[in-house]
């Protein structure tokens, strides 16, 4: 079983539709996770982090983690063309030394259409 | 955040040869790492860059194969060696500060190789 699962999609959407993005892990020593955002031919963009369980909000984006199901999601409101991407989830352990670490999941390849 | 610069951003190699990709953060980073992404798969951790000190090499991936250097707190340079097509990736540089920036990892926009 691979330690970050996702689902790589591709999901297309309409303009305005609401994005659920989803992962699942295995590690429950995983503390940290991360949303990043890789646009084609670019590098990945730090687009949400999240501490333990629980919610974050930031304008149109929603992260959520919940460490009992070991299930963390990403929810974008009023999609926008603009937002069309890959969207990589990934996770961590504690600080410090090679808990800095990053484990991926495939990432989802999202496309909004107008 | 930190801002990642990568070099080359891209590149043609012929198999056998090597090339060396270069990193520089605009500043001082505790952490830096490789990263490669295969076409059509997610990132992989290479290594992880130490500061005057050899890298740390996650399973699969070798010194030989993909030398590292960090000589300071803002450079770090990965060699690919011997390409050979199977080595066609792109190559990610990444840095954090730990806690003084949220213990965020910063990506750059990456070296993509292709070897023939």
């Amino acid at each position: 079983q691979k330690e970050v699962e996702q689902d790589p999609g591709p999901l297309s959407v309409p303009e305005g539709a609401i994005v659920s993005l989803n992962c699942t892990y295995s590690n429950s020593a995983f503390q940290y996770f991360m949303w990043y955002r890789q646009y084609s031919r670019k590098g990945p963009e730090l687009l949400m982090y999240t501490y333990s369980s629980g919610n974050k909000e930031d304008g149109r984006f929603t992260a959520q983690v919940d460490k009992s199901s070991k299930y963390i999601s990403l929810f974008i409101r009023d999609s926008q063309p603009s937002d069309s991407a890959t969207y990589l989830c990934a996770t961590r352990g504690q600080s410090g030394g090679s808990n800095y670490k990053l484990t991926f999941g495939k990432g989802t390849l999202l496309t909004v259409n107008p | 955040s930190a801002v990642i610069s990568q070099k080359p951003s891209r590149d043609i190699c012929q198999r056998g040869t090597s090339l060396t990709i270069q990193c520089q953060v605009d500043s001082q980073v505790t952490m830096m790492f490789w990263y490669r992404q295969q076409p059509g798969q997610s990132l992989t951790l290479i290594a992880t860059a130490n500061q005057g000190s050899e890298a740390t090499y996650e399973s699969g991936f070798v010194i030989d194969k993909f030398p590292i250097s960090r000589p300071n707190l803002t450079f770090s340079t990965l060699t690919v060696s011997n390409m050979s097509p199977e080595d066609s990736s792109i190559y990610l540089c990444s840095a954090g500060q730990g806690a003084i920036s949220g213990n965020t990892i910063y990506f750059g926009e990456g070296s993509w190789l292709t070897v023939v």
